[in-house]
C-alpha cells in the first residue's frame, strides 16, 4: 500500500529564505508523487508531479521537488520565499485510482 | 473552463437536520471524488465515482452519509441526520481518465452543525 509522511506540521521561514518541505513516501510500485498547495479558504491545486520521468521536477511559482528513490523522499523546495507562499502544502502519492494525501505542512513566511 | 463548482460555499444547520452538498465537475472529467477536511483528521477521501458509478465508498464514515451521481455533470453528498462532529470542509474534485494523477478541486463547502 502507498503512503506519504510529511515531516513537520508547521514550517516558518523569513521572506527571501530557502523553503524546504519534507515528504517521505512508501510504495510497493514505482510511485507517482505530487505536491498540492492550499491557500486559505480555497481548494487544493497542483504544484507539481513526478511520473517517473526526470527526477527533478519543476512546478509553478518557482517550486521544485527532487525524487530520491534511495531515500524514498520527495522534498519540496523554493530558493527564495515570498509572502504569497504562505499556505498549506500537501504531499501525495497515487494508489490505484485514489490519491493518498499526507497530513499537510503549513508554511508561514515572516516579513 | 469554470472549474469544479460546489454549492453552497457555507452551510450552517442544526443537529438532526438533513444536509445536501452539491458538486459540478469539470466537463469531460469522468472521475469524481468527495473529500472531508478537518483539523483533527486532515484530508479524508469519502467516496469516488467513475462514469457516474460509485467505485469505492469505504471512506464514508457512517450510514448517515450517502452520495449520488445521477449524471456526468452533477453529484450530491447527503448527511441525514447531521451531527456536530460532521462539521468540516467538504471538497469535491474531478479528474480525467488517463490523467488520474491530477485532481482538480472545488472551493469546498464549509459545514457547521450546531
Amino acid at each position: 500500500a502507498q503512503s506519504v509522511t510529511q515531516l513537520g506540521s508547521h514550517v516558518s521561514v523569513s521572506e527571501g529564505a530557502l523553503v524546504l518541505l519534507r515528504c517521505n513516501y512508501s510504495s510497493s510500485v514505482p510511485p507517482y508523487l505530487f505536491w498540492y498547495v492550499q491557500y486559505p479558504n480555497q481548494g487544493l491545486q497542483l504544484l507539481l508531479k513526478y511520473t517517473s520521468a526526470a527526477t527533478l521536477v519543476k512546478g509553478i511559482n518557482g517550486f521544485e521537488a527532487e525524487f530520491k528513490k534511495s531515500e524514498t523522499s520527495f522534498h519540496l523546495t523554493k530558493p527564495s520565499a515570498h509572502m504569497s507562499d504562505a499556505a498549506e502544502y500537501f504531499c501525495a502519492v497515487r494508489g490505484g485510482f485514489k490519491t493518498i494525501f499526507g497530513a499537510g505542512t503549513r508554511l508561514f513566511v515572516k516579513a | 473552463d469554470a472549474g469544479v463548482i460546489q454549492s453552497p460555499r457555507h452551510e450552517v444547520t442544526e443537529m438532526g437536520q438533513e444536509v445536501t452538498l452539491r458538486c459540478k465537475p469539470i466537463s469531460g472529467h469522468d472521475y469524481l471524488f468527495w473529500y472531508r477536511q478537518t483539523m483533527m483528521r486532515g484530508l479524508e477521501l469519502l467516496i469516488y465515482f467513475n462514469n457516474n458509478v460509485p467505485i469505492d465508498d469505504s471512506g464514508m464514515p457512517e450510514d448517515r452519509f450517502s452520495a449520488k451521481m445521477p449524471n456526468a455533470s452533477f453529484s450530491t453528498l447527503k448527511i441525514q441526520p447531521s451531527e456536530p462532529r460532521d462539521s468540516a470542509v467538504y471538497f469535491c474534485a474531478s479528474s480525467l481518465w488517463g490523467r488520474t494523477d491530477t485532481q482538480y478541486f472545488g472551493p469546498g463547502t464549509r459545514l457547521t452543525v450546531l
